[in-house]
């Protein structure tokens, strides 16, 4: 069965670090792109960040770049978002997705989400 | 960078209702406009890949149809499980993959 998976929300506060992680499983990993989207709390979808499929190729939304950084390990079938300088509006469910050149770059699958709090 | 619009954002229907969702992009694609849907609490889930085309497992009373700068989701015959929000993006080109802001569709 093709599965995400993320880990590694919480809570931080302003100015801090997080680390989430997002693993695949069921799907030769290496094929695909990945992305991260989120969703702050009552709101609509944000695609922030995307990782081809040899990790070479990267792009970010401007509310992110800079602060984060995204990153995948085929090895261990997982994709990394590195988050700097956090700030309430950061605050969110942070979705990992595939996207898949059979649906036209759609995403067609997606992890259950974790959640990320910035707060003092 | 493309921006996606969606009318109307929210809308009330009946079951067995015909249920139309418009989404407008900010400059012509051929192609690559996709369709989700997302219940409370839940990850969103496709319905609709490069405008037109039926993501596997998902009900025929669901379609997508458009060119260009305007596309259109259609539910024929709205169901008690369809009420969720609905939301356009475009994978056009290279990222940013933007979404559109949503369209609530809730029981009358």
């Amino acid at each position: 069965q093709e599965q995400l998976v993320e880990s590694g929300g919480g809570l931080v506060k302003p100015e801090g670090s997080l680390r989430l992680s997002c693993a695949a499983s069921g799907f030769t990993f290496s094929d695909y792109y990945m992305s991260w989207i989120r969703q702050p709390p009552g709101k609509g979808l944000e695609w922030i960040s995307y990782v081809g499929g040899s990790g070479k190729t990267k792009y970010y939304a401007d509310s992110v770049q800079g602060r984060f950084i995204v990153s995948r390990d085929n090895a261990k079938n997982s994709m990394y978002l590195q988050m700097n300088s956090l700030s309430v509006d950061d605050t969110a469910v942070y979705y990992c997705a595939r996207g898949s050149r059979a649906v036209d770059d759609a995403f067609d699958i997606w992890g259950h989400g974790t959640v990320v709090t910035v707060s003092s | 960078d493309i921006q996606m619009t969606q009318s109307p954002s929210s809308l009330s229907a009946s079951v067995g209702d015909r249920v139309t969702i418009t989404c407008r992009a900010s400059q012509s694609m051929s192609g690559y406009l996709n369709w989700y849907q997302q219940k409370p609490g839940k990850a969103p889930k496709l319905l609709i890949y490069a405008v037109s085309s039926l993501q596997s497992g998902v009900p025929s009373r669901f379609s997508g149809s458009g060119s260009g700068t305007e596309f259109t989701l259609t539910i024929s015959g709205l169901q008690a499980e369809d009420f969720a929000t609905y939301y356009c993006q475009q994978s056009f080109d290279t990222p940013p993959f933007t979404f559109g802001p949503g369209t609530k569709v809730d029981i009358k």
